[in-house]
């Protein structure tokens, strides 16, 4: 049972144009969102996170934007660099529940 | 400040011999967790310490699996016997709210 869902698994952007990166979960309870960022031979890091009585969240470059009502969020980085290019994971958790990762979406940020 | 600290980076075992990893978690942090993460996949949580005790091992393949968080700090993994399908990265995250924070990860590779 995938409760959260990154349907694409591989993204490829130009330099300087958007990045989106997609999210979709199951499950209502879930109340507190992030987004973690993988580089190979590397543990995941933390990059942003959202909770549920927001719908934007913004860092830098990096926003989050919740849809409670669809169930989606969305990863958007702009302008999107090189040193982007990275596995990101999408994960949700709270209402008791343990923390869920989808499966990730690799992208490639051409020069 | 030191960050989640995992060790050996890379096993090479044949089927049913045992295994080990170790993780020394960052300093304070109360909440400790080891994630399965199989190629193509994201992390999935195999079991969550709380100082010394389990919070959710609900995912943890007892019969082969096993953990331990003596006196609430460092925390070794073992898998005895191990089968080829255990071939994956062990990450080992802790945290002091909901973000987590990720070790390098061990990758285990079962001939």
């Amino acid at each position: 049972d995938q409760q959260v869902k990154q349907n694409s698994p591989s993204l490829s952007v130009q330099e300087g144009r958007i990045s989106i990166l997609n999210c979709d979960y199951t499950n209502s309870m879930f109340d507190y969102f992030l987004w973690y960022k993988k580089y190979p031979a590397e543990g995941p890091t933390f990059l942003i996170s959202i909770s549920s009585i927001k719908d934007k969240n913004e860092d830098g470059r990096f926003t989050v934007f919740l849809n409670k009502s669809a169930k989606h969020l969305s990863l958007h980085i702009v302008p999107s660099q090189p040193g982007d290019s990275a596995v990101y994971f999408c994960a949700a958790s709270g209402g008791g529940f343990k923390t869920i990762f989808g499966a990730g979406t690799r992208l490639f940020v051409k020069a | 400040e030191a960050g989640v600290a995992q060790s050996p980076r890379y096993k090479i075992i044949e089927k049913r011999q045992s295994v080990a990893f170790w993780c020394n978690p960052i300093s304070g942090h109360a909440t400790l967790y080891w994630y399965q993460q199989i190629l193509g996949q994201g992390p999935k949580l195999l079991i969550q310490f709380q100082n010394n005790g389990v919070v959710d091992d609900s995912q943890l393949p007892k019969d082969r699996f096993s953990a331990e968080r003596l006196k609430g700090v460092d925390s070794t993994l073992k898998i005895q016997p191990a089968k080829l399908e255990d071939s994956a990265v062990y990450l080992c995250a802790s945290s002091l709210a909901e973000t987590q924070y990720f070790g390098p990860g061990t990758r285990l590779l079962v001939l």
